[in-house]
């Protein structure tokens, strides 16, 4: 079976550093994605992992752990813009679906 | 990069009657095509994997009869819902891969569709 968890909204403030994680139990693994998405409008693809470990872009890194099925996005210096939902999107092996999990609705404040 | 384009992007249409959505692939040629929904404030939910030239694969709930999938070209594939509801309100979302397994989603727009 396929389980992808997020938690469901999340607050900061302007500047700050906020980490949303994302914990997933799938049958088959290759690669886990991150998408921006806000209200009304597609997925905008931020980052991907396939190897344990960070990858940074800018204001955005993305962690994995494969053994522990866990993986987190860090965002810093967050501006107001970066209000938005965040979702984790695990590829399934041989079918390419993206299952993603739930989605996190962050809130920027002044 | 790769983009996907989606037709039209909102549509209202009266309880009943058949809405169909295309989704293109504008600058390369997708072997692959997956349909999401997603409903206010909900993540988004995979409905069917369309693969050209072959019958779309739909995800466990989805009813084929009523979601009817066409991937007729490897640029385009399209979703034809029939005798729509007003539950099937939704917004509905393309993406295409390109090649071989392991190739990047690239999405479309969105389809917002409301059912009166």
């Amino acid at each position: 079976g396929q389980n992808i968890d997020q938690p469901t909204e999340m607050t900061a403030t302007e500047g700050a550093i906020v980490q949303i994680n994302c914990t997933y139990q799938t049958s088959g693994f290759n690669g886990l994605f991150w998408y921006q998405q806000h209200a009304g409008e597609a997925p905008t693809f931020l980052s991907y992992n396939v190897l344990d470990g960070l990858e940074e872009k800018g204001r955005f890194s993305s962690f994995l752990s494969r053994s522990k099925g866990y993986s987190y996005l860090l965002l810093k210096e967050l501006q107001m813009k970066d209000s938005a939902s965040y979702l984790c999107a695990v590829r399934e092996r041989n079918t390419d679906k993206l299952i993603f999990g739930t989605g996190t609705r962050l809130q920027v404040f002044p | 990069g790769a983009v996907v384009s989606q037709h039209p992007s909102r549509v209202i249409c009266k309880s009943g009657t058949s809405v169909k959505i295309e989704c293109r692939s504008l600058d390369f040629q997708a072997t692959t095509m997956f349909w999401y929904r997603q409903f206010p404030k909900q993540s988004l939910m995979l409905m069917a994997t369309s693969n050209e030239g072959s019958k779309a694969t739909y995800e466990q709930g989805v009813e084929k009869d009523k979601f009817l999938i066409n991937h007729a070209s490897l640029t385009l594939s399209t979703l034809t819902v029939t005798s729509a509801h007003p539950e099937d309100s939704s917004f509905y979302i393309c993406s295409a891969i390109s090649g071989i397994l392991g190739g990047e989603q690239y999405f479309g727009p969105g389809t917002r569709l409301t059912v009166t």
